[in-house]
C-alpha cells in the first residue's frame, strides 16, 4: 500500500460549477477525514467518517458541501455552485481505530482554484 | 474551542545546528494528544512526533524532540543537527477525545548550508 491517494491533484473551475474530489485511504484504515487548507493557514477540519458513517461535520461544511463514503472505503467530497472563497487545498487523511494517538496519515491534497 | 498558536511564522537555521519551534495551546481538557507535522513544499504532510498529555516524559524521535510543559500549555519542537531536508512548514496540532486535529498556522523553516 502506497498511502492515502487523492484525485485529481489540481482542479481549476469557474464560479458556479460543481466539483467532486476523491480520496482513497490506506486500505485497512476505517477512519477518514477531510480538511481544508488555505494559503498561509494550517488545515481546518471539515468532516469525519468511521467506516461509512459520517460522524462529525464542522460548521465550515456549508450546505454546498457534501461528503460520502458509501462502502466504507473511498470517499468523495462534492462542492456545488463553487465560489471564489472555496479556492484552497483539500486534504484527506485516514487512520486506524485503536492505533496509538489515532495517527492520521495525510494524502497529497487536491488544489482547487475557482476563477 | 481549542486553539493552537505558533508565534513564529518563519525560522532559519544553519545546517548541523539546532533550532526550536514554539507552540502554545489552549484547552480545558486534561487528556489530549499533541503532534508536530511536517509539510515539505508540494508534498504531503507527515507526522514528525507525538506526545500524550498524560505522559510526563518528553517524546523523542531521532533528531526530533519536544519540550512539553503541561501547566504552561506549551509544546515546542527541537530539531538537532539540522539537515537540508528538514526545510518545510511545520504545524503543531492538538487533538482531545474527539477526532479532529486542530492545527496552528505553521512555521516555515529554512535550512541554510
Amino acid at each position: 500500500d502506497t498511502g492515502v491517494s487523492q484525485d485529481p491533484r489540481h482542479k481549476i473551475t469557474k464560479r458556479g460549477q460543481n466539483v467532486t474530489f476523491r480520496c482513497d485511504p490506506i486500505s485497512e484504515h476505517n477512519r477518514l477525514y477531510w480538511y481544508r487548507q488555505t494559503l498561509g493557514q494550517g488545515p481546518e477540519f471539515l468532516t469525519y467518517f468511521q467506516n461509512e458513517a459520517q460522524l462529525e461535520k464542522s460548521r465550515l461544511l456549508s450546505d454546498r458541501f457534501s461528503a460520502e463514503r458509501p462502502k466504507g472505503s473511498f470517499s468523495t467530497l462534492e462542492i456545488q455552485r463553487t465560489e471564489q472563497g472555496d479556492s484552497a487545498m483539500y486534504l484527506c487523511a485516514s487512520s486506524l481505530q485503536g492505533l496509538a494517538g489515532n495517527e492520521q496519515f495525510f494524502g497529497p491534497g487536491t488544489r482547487l482554484t475557482v476563477l | 474551542a481549542q486553539t493552537v498558536t505558533q508565534s513564529q511564522p518563519e525560522m532559519s537555521v544553519q545546517e548541523a545546528e539546532t533550532v526550536t519551534l514554539s507552540c502554545t495551546y489552549d484547552t480545558s481538557e486534561s487528556d489530549y494528544y499533541l503532534f508536530w507535522y511536517k509539510q515539505p513544499p508540494s508534498r504531503q504532510m507527515i507526522l514528525v512526533i507525538r506526545q500524550e498529555a498524560y505522559k510526563q516524559q518528553n517524546a523523542t524521535e531521532n533528531r526530533f524532540s519536544v519540550n512539553f510543559q503541561k501547566a504552561a500549555k506549551s509544546f515546542s519542537l527541537k530539531i538537532s543537527d539540522s539537515q537540508l531536508g528538514d526545510a518545510a512548514m511545520y504545524f503543531c496540532a492538538y487533538r482531545d477525545s474527539g477526532y479532529a486535529l486542530n492545527f496552528g498556522k505553521g512555521t516555515s523553516l529554512l535550512v541554510t548550508p
